[in-house]
């Protein structure tokens, strides 16, 4: 079955730390995407990365930097230096073939990150 | 550029009353559209998606439904809430072909009381 596990419920850092948010999934399909969102206070999922299963290449945007490792089914989240504002709930998703063109996204239960002054 | 209203941003409603959220999508045609629920402190948990007009699959069962009367517009309703169909709702669309992220509005607040 398709899932996303985040075992990390609450992390909290002071600023300008590094922190990993980490992200596991189990996926039946041999092509899939993962992703990324940020979800500040006001509610709203901010997409942040897409990533597809045949790219294991890590990418960098800025402060933040995603690690995909497909022999462990995982795709980690870094954010370097981090912020009061990078203060937020994330959420990891995998896409889910539902038909050819049409897909489904399985979200994790989402990390909160609070970042210290 | 595409852009996806979701309303009203909160909602205090009784047990028993009826329930009806829009979401309706600008600037793209043919979109898959989704509902999902966050139940306080809790991930997103998929309601119903639709890959087209009057096409709704749902993924749970429950005291809601849904309904996509045009392309770009999709409805979550209830005849009769319940205490635990509160929290928040999110509408979502992606681009029917091809793998592409999906895009949230600002969900709804919903408080059944």
């Amino acid at each position: 079955a398709q899932k996303v596990t985040q075992a990390q419920t609450e992390i909290s850092v002071v600023e300008k730390e590094d922190v990993t948010l980490d992200c596991v999934y189990e996926t039946r399909d041999t092509t899939y995407y993962l992703f990324w969102y940020k979800q500040p206070p006001s509610g709203e999922l901010v997409f942040l990365i897409r990533r597809n299963s045949f790219d294991e290449q890590n990418e960098i945007s800025g402060r933040y930097s995603w690690n995909f490792q497909k022999s462990t089914s995982s795709f980690n989240f870094t954010i370097t230096a981090s912020q009061v504002v990078d203060s937020a709930v994330y959420f990891c998703a995998l896409s889910d073939s539902i038909t050819s063109g049409t897909y489904k996204y399985i979200f994790g239960t989402g990390t909160r990150l609070k970042v210290l002054a | 550029s595409q852009t996806i209203h979701q309303w009203p941003a909160t909602l205090v409603q009784p047990v028993g009353s009826p329930l009806s959220l829009e979401c309706t999508v600008e600037g793209t045609s043919n979109p898959n559209l989704y509902w999902y629920r966050q139940a306080a402190g809790r991930g997103l948990q998929l309601l119903f998606y639709s890959v087209g007009i009057g096409q709704i699959s749902s993924e749970v069962p429950q005291n809601l439904s849904a309904s996509r009367p045009q392309d770009r517009q999709f409805i979550l309703s209830s005849k009769k809430l319940l205490l635990s169909d509160s929290g928040f709702y999110l509408c979502a669309w992606s681009v029917r072909a091809g793998h592409t992220e999906a895009f949230f509005g600002q969900g709804t607040r919903l408080t059944v009381v």
